[in-house]
């Protein structure tokens, strides 16, 4: 059971726009910075998205990030086949049992 | 360009303690944080630990009985040791470097992996 939700999969067609969400609370997403990384198969994840909405060098602008209250989202516009991947919120948790959280990962299916 | 190669065994006899090395190249090691990630076949990511290059640490704490995570700046190299391993440990092990940003006294608000090794599984079987 992973301390942040996401939705197990998600599915759109090519050059479609699919939105992924990653719940939490106060003491996790409410209160701390997003990143969400890409899984591709049989790879190591990569940072997509960190500080809620800030993309690193090289990741197109296809992606993008928000943040509001104790959800966070994660955009892709423009899908491409190459984006079939998994992929993952994470963020730190302010409680007693504190430390870097993950959600569970989200299936993503270029159709 | 950071680059991270773990290193370890692939097989760990139950009980057992399982020892892993993360080598960085490309730059230093020092003045940055470096945390071990772990992921079940199949399954979600899973924190593991961090260290400082000054040897602060912080774990996870429902593996902190068994994780300690040690650097040797000379090496350029971190590593993880876990005791007791059982069947439940076998995964993925990654190591990466982790950002903190937007510190006020002693708690970090923003924490993130921007470079990540490939990964080296590890298998827990007699």
């Amino acid at each position: 059971q992973s301390v942040l939700t996401q939705p197990p999969s998600v599915s759109a067609a090519p050059g479609q726009k699919v939105t992924i969400s990653c719940s939490g609370i106060s003491s996790n997403v409410g209160n701390n910075y997003v990143s969400w990384y890409q899984q591709l198969p049989g790879t190591a994840p990569k940072l997509l998205i960190y500080e809620n909405n800030k993309r690193p060098s090289g990741i197109p602008d296809r992606f993008s990030g928000s943040r509001s209250g104790t959800s966070a989202t994660l955009g892709i516009t423009g899908l491409q086949t190459g984006d079939e991947a998994d992929y993952y919120c994470g963020t730190w948790d302010s409680s007693l049992s504190a430390g870097c959280v993950f959600g569970g990962g989200t299936k993503l299916t270029v159709l | 360009q950071v680059q991270l190669q773990e290193s370890g065994p692939g097989l760990v006899r139950p009980s057992e303690t399982l020892s892993l090395t993360c080598t960085v190249s490309g730059g230093s090691i020092s003045n940055y944080y470096w945390s071990w990630i772990r992921q079940p076949p199949g399954k979600g990511l899973e924190w593991i630990g961090y260290i400082y290059h000054r040897g602060n640490t912080n774990y996870n704490p429902s593996l902190k009985s068994r994780v300690t995570i040690s650097v040797d700046t000379s090496k350029n190299q971190f590593s993880l040791k876990v005791t007791s391993m059982t069947a439940a440990d076998t995964a993925i092990y990654y190591c990466a470097r982790h950002v903190r940003g937007y510190c006020s006294g002693t708690s970090c608000y923003s924490h993130y992996f921007d470079y990540w090794g490939q990964g080296t599984l590890v298998t827990v079987s007699s």
